[in-house]
């Protein structure tokens, strides 16, 4: 069965710090992962997925097949970076779109 | 462009009645996607429609849940009777294409659903 683990429930840094929030997931096949944020009174919404390899507001995100892990990174913390974040995973292909979700870091920003 | 929307964003019943959750997913999109988070644990599918019919309900919890989506548009979910253990957030999306690859999928507010 497929699992995605996000360690850390809270993690509170301050302005101008690094953040990364970790993600580790287990699945037999090749995986598609995916970063979800959810920014107060706002919709759940898509940040990155690890195919673009891309940057979305400064956060990046690597898949580590190796660890099996896909940690979310940003070199900068910025207030309205605070926010809930879900890792999630979901079957590579064609077919239903089933994403399994992390129970979620909620990332708060100091100041 | 509206996104997708769900209807009624809080509601709270008793134990043993009934709740029936709507969910308008964007205009045009095939594919609409039911999740729940229930108190402390992960956001967990629930089932897929692709038009009217269902694609994949492997997550339904039991059959005190129903899903429908006549005609291919907005879709339902209810939960008959309603049990304590039923409360939490539900949340309706919807994409344009199946699958994961190349396709984004969008999520609706939620329906916060408290049984007491």
């Amino acid at each position: 069965a497929q699992r995605v683990t996000q360690p850390e429930k809270l993690l509170s840094v301050f302005k101008g710090a690094p953040v990364e929030l970790k993600c580790n997931y287990s699945y037999s096949g090749s995986p598609e992962l995916f970063w979800y944020v959810q920014y107060s009174r706002q919709r759940l919404q898509l940040l990155l997925r690890h195919i673009s390899r891309e940057s979305i507001k400064g956060f990046t995100a690597d898949l580590n097949k190796g660890e099996t892990s896909f940690h979310l990174k940003k070199p900068f913390a910025q207030e309205e970076d605070s926010a809930m974040y879900y890792c999630a995973l979901s079957p590579s292909g064609a077919g239903s779109y089933q994403l399994t979700f992390g129970k979620g870091t909620k990332l708060s920003v100091i100041p | 462009e509206a996104g997708v929307t769900q209807f009624p964003s809080h509601s709270v019943i008793e134990k043993g009645q009934t709740v029936t959750l709507r969910c308008d997913p964007i205009s045009g999109h095939d594919n609409l996607y039911w999740y729940r988070r229930v108190m402390g644990k992960e956001i967990k599918f629930l089932l897929h429609f692709v038009k009217e019919s269902k694609q994949d309900e492997s997550g339904m919890p039991n059959n005190r849940f129903l899903a429908e989506r006549t005609g291919g548009t907005y879709s339902t979910l209810k939960v008959q009777p309603a049990e304590l253990e039923d409360s939490g957030v539900y949340f309706c999306a919807s994409s344009q294409f199946q699958g994961s690859s190349g396709n984004t999928i969008y999520f609706g507010e939620g329906s916060w659903l408290t049984v007491v």
